[in-house]
């Protein structure tokens, strides 16, 4: 049972134009989200976060939406690079359960970037 | 480093060989994870390190998984008996603790890449 669901595999995007990648989640009790971006063969990166008593953080180039009431949040990039081309993952913890408690990642989303 | 170190990088074994993989995470963070990454899916949660608590081992797949942390810095995952299906990236990520407000985000390796023949 998929906890964190990045429901669209890929994106294509026109550089300069806006990225919006998509994650849904099922677990209530999720109170701090995160995205990280992945080349190949390198290992994930952080990219931003969000705790659950914000609605938006925003870091540059990148801003994070949480909808709390609908299990949703959006990574916006704008304006998108080519260098963005990567996969973006999804991930959300309970903080409940632990100071430095599990992350549990979607299955990524491959980000194109048209030059 | 100044990074999460992983090897080796790539291993090819022959199916029910046992294989040990090697994390050394960053110098001061007190939280270890390994997760792994199958073709076509996503990271998936085998086994968390915090400091001198006992480790959360809720996400390896069978009993032939297990995993050691040394000293609270070095960890050696290994896999007896490997089957086919175990065949993945296994990514090792260290992190410091959210409890100090910290953010608690992941800095991972690089991977380490196993194919089981």
């Amino acid at each position: 049972d998929q906890q964190v669901k990045q429901n669209s595999p890929s994106l294509s995007v026109q550089e300069g134009r806006i990225s919006i990648l998509n994650c849904d989640y099922t677990n209530s009790m999720f109170d701090y989200f995160l995205w990280y971006k992945k080349y190949p063969a390198e290992g994930p990166t952080f990219l931003i976060s969000i705790s659950s008593i914000k609605d938006k953080n925003e870091d540059g180039r990148f801003t994070v939406f949480l909808n709390k009431s609908a299990k949703h949040l959006s990574l916006h990039i704008v304006p998108s690079q080519p260098g963005d081309s990567a996969v973006y993952f999804c991930a959300a913890s309970a903080s409940f359960t632990g100071a430095n408690s599990k992350l549990t990642f979607g299955k990524g989303i491959t980000l194109s970037v048209r030059p | 480093g100044a990074g999460v170190s992983q090897s080796p990088s790539n291993k090819v074994t022959e199916k029910g060989k046992d294989v040990e993989l090697r994390c050394d995470p960053i110098s001061g963070h007190t939280a270890l994870y390994w997760y792994r990454q199958s073709l076509g899916q996503g990271l998936e949660f085998l086994i968390y390190f915090q400091g001198n608590s006992a480790p959360d081992k809720s996400g390896l797949p069978s009993d032939r998984f297990s995993a050691e942390r040394t000293g609270g810095s070095v960890s050696t995952l290994t896999i007896q008996r490997t089957q086919q299906e175990d065949s993945a990236v296994y990514l090792c990520a260290s992190s410091l603790d959210r409890r100090q407000g910290l953010g608690g985000e992941l800095f991972f390796g690089e991977g380490s890449r196993l194919t089981v023949l």
